[in-house]
């Protein structure tokens, strides 16, 4: 078993659309909760950091962290063709404290 | 958030021959810099961790004297591929981060294609 999943997608939507991004781990350990984004071809670029359990908002991006389930999300609300892109979530805690990351989600935006 | 510079962007290198990467952090010092490989929708594997100034602690299975890491300054890491075959062909990305309380930034990438 994978220490992240996360369904790869690829996910379409329609612009305006709330899109919905979700990951489970198995390491109780994990304290430090983080989505990136990732264009075609290049490094991934931090969006949300949560420590432990809660809510955080940014804009049009909220993440939550459910640490009693193990279970992580990210929403979009009025979705963007210029949100296209690979979603991958990362976490790190623990002994190791080592960042891993689940497999990415492709999102597409439909205008 | 912090700058995190790759370069090159991309590079073509012919079997046999060594390539290298540099990973410069512009705007803050980076105690630790991470190096990661990625193949074509797969998602980021850590390759090693360096430290300024130490040697670079490598993750099982990557080998210490095909990649070669050096991190002599607070804002500069190398990846060196030291003779380069096809399979070694992937997007090399690094990160950096000031300590470990923070969280690191990721460069561009480099798309690295051996011939």
């Amino acid at each position: 078993q994978k220490e992240v999943e996360q369904d790869p997608g690829p996910l379409s939507v329609p612009e305006g659309a709330i899109v919905s991004l979700n990951c489970t781990y198995s390491n109780s350990a994990f304290q430090y909760f983080m989505w990136y984004r990732q264009y075609s071809r290049k490094g991934p670029e931090l969006l949300m950091y949560t420590y432990s359990s809660g809510n955080k908002e940014d804009g049009r991006f909220t993440a939550q962290v459910d640490k009693s389930s193990k279970y992580i999300s990210l929403f979009i609300r009025d979705s963007q063709p210029s949100d296209s892109a690979t979603y991958l979530c990362a976490m790190r805690g623990g002994a190791t404290n080592k960042l891993i990351f689940g497999t990415g989600t492709l999102l597409a935006v439909q205008p | 958030g912090a700058v995190v510079s790759q370069h090159p962007s991309w590079v073509i290198c012919k079997s046999g021959t060594s390539v290298k990467i540099e990973c410069r952090s512009l705007d803050f010092q980076a105690t630790t810099m991470f190096w990661y490989r990625q193949f074509p929708k797969q998602s980021l594997m850590l390759m090693a961790t360096s430290n300024e100034g130490s040697k670079a602690t490598y993750e099982q299975g990557v080998e210490k004297d095909k990649f070669l890491i050096n991190h002599a300054s607070l804002t500069l890491s190398t990846l060196t591929v030291t003779s380069a075959h096809p399979e070694d062909s992937s997007f090399y990305i690094c990160s950096a981060r000031t300590d470990e309380n923070t969280e690191a930034f990721f460069g561009q990438g480099t798309r690295l294609t051996v011939v």
